[in-house]
């Protein structure tokens, strides 16, 4: 079946750089996606990785590596109101496009 | 403005009620989906809808029905509440299946409390 893997809890302090890191096991495999959730709202999309590499976006980057089914999420400067939940998601083709989540990784950032 | 939008944003019901979540996008999107997130956030889709048909229904009651009207509405019926059935749920919307790219845009959710 399909399947992806990320921590449940991550802790840093502010100023700081975190990673967080998801596997995946998903046949017909297209991308890998990012999204932060803060307590009470909705999914926000942050990046998605088609390719091998790191792909930049100001303070968050995104990495994948297919060969290892392997990405991960680089905060840099973590700042108090990255405090949120954070989902990795993979997009792949069986029959038709799906979607399928992680279970998602709180992140605590301490001042 | 608001891109997807869902009514209502708290639902508090007894069991055994029959209820409806409304959900519109105007971004213009082909594809919209159901969410259901639970006490822990996991995070599981329940059907996903491109151009008015049906295109994923995972394993889910048969309580639960969505309609789409149109492409840019993704209602969700639920009959026969259960205590089960508590949680948040989020639709979403995309811009293309067939795209090799996926960005979804989820609405605010809705609470919803069975007692």
């Amino acid at each position: 079946g399909q399947s992806l893997e990320q921590p449940s809890e991550v802790t840093a302090v502010e100023g700081a750089i975190v990673q967080i890191n998801c596997t995946y096991q998903t046949s017909g495999f297209y991308g890998l996606s990012w999204y932060q959730q803060h307590d009470g709202g909705a999914p926000t999309f942050l990046s998605y990785n088609a390719l091998d590499g790191l792909e930049e976006t100001g303070r968050f980057s995104s990495f994948l590596s297919r060969s290892d089914s392997y990405g991960y999420l680089l905060l840099q400067e973590l700042q108090m109101k990255d405090s949120a939940s954070y989902f990795c998601a993979a997009f792949y083709y069986t029959g038709g496009f799906k979607t399928i989540f992680g279970a998602g990784t709180r992140l605590f950032v301490k001042a | 403005d608001t891109a997807v939008s869902q009514t209502p944003k708290y639902l508090v019901t007894q069991m055994g009620n029959d209820k409806s979540i409304k959900c519109e996008q105007n971004l213009g999107h082909d594809t919209m989906y159901w969410y259901k997130q639970d006490s822990k956030k996991f995070l599981k889709i329940m059907f996903s809808y491109n151009n008015k048909e049906l295109i994923i229904n995972e394993t889910v009651p048969n309580r639960f029905s969505p309609k789409s009207p149109d492409k840019a509405h993704l209602n969700l019926h639920i009959n026969s509440l259960e205590l089960g059935d508590s949680a948040v749920y989020f639709c979403a919307s995309s811009q293309d299946l067939r795209g090799a790219q996926e960005t979804q845009y989820f609405g605010p959710g809705t609470r919803l409390l069975v007692l």
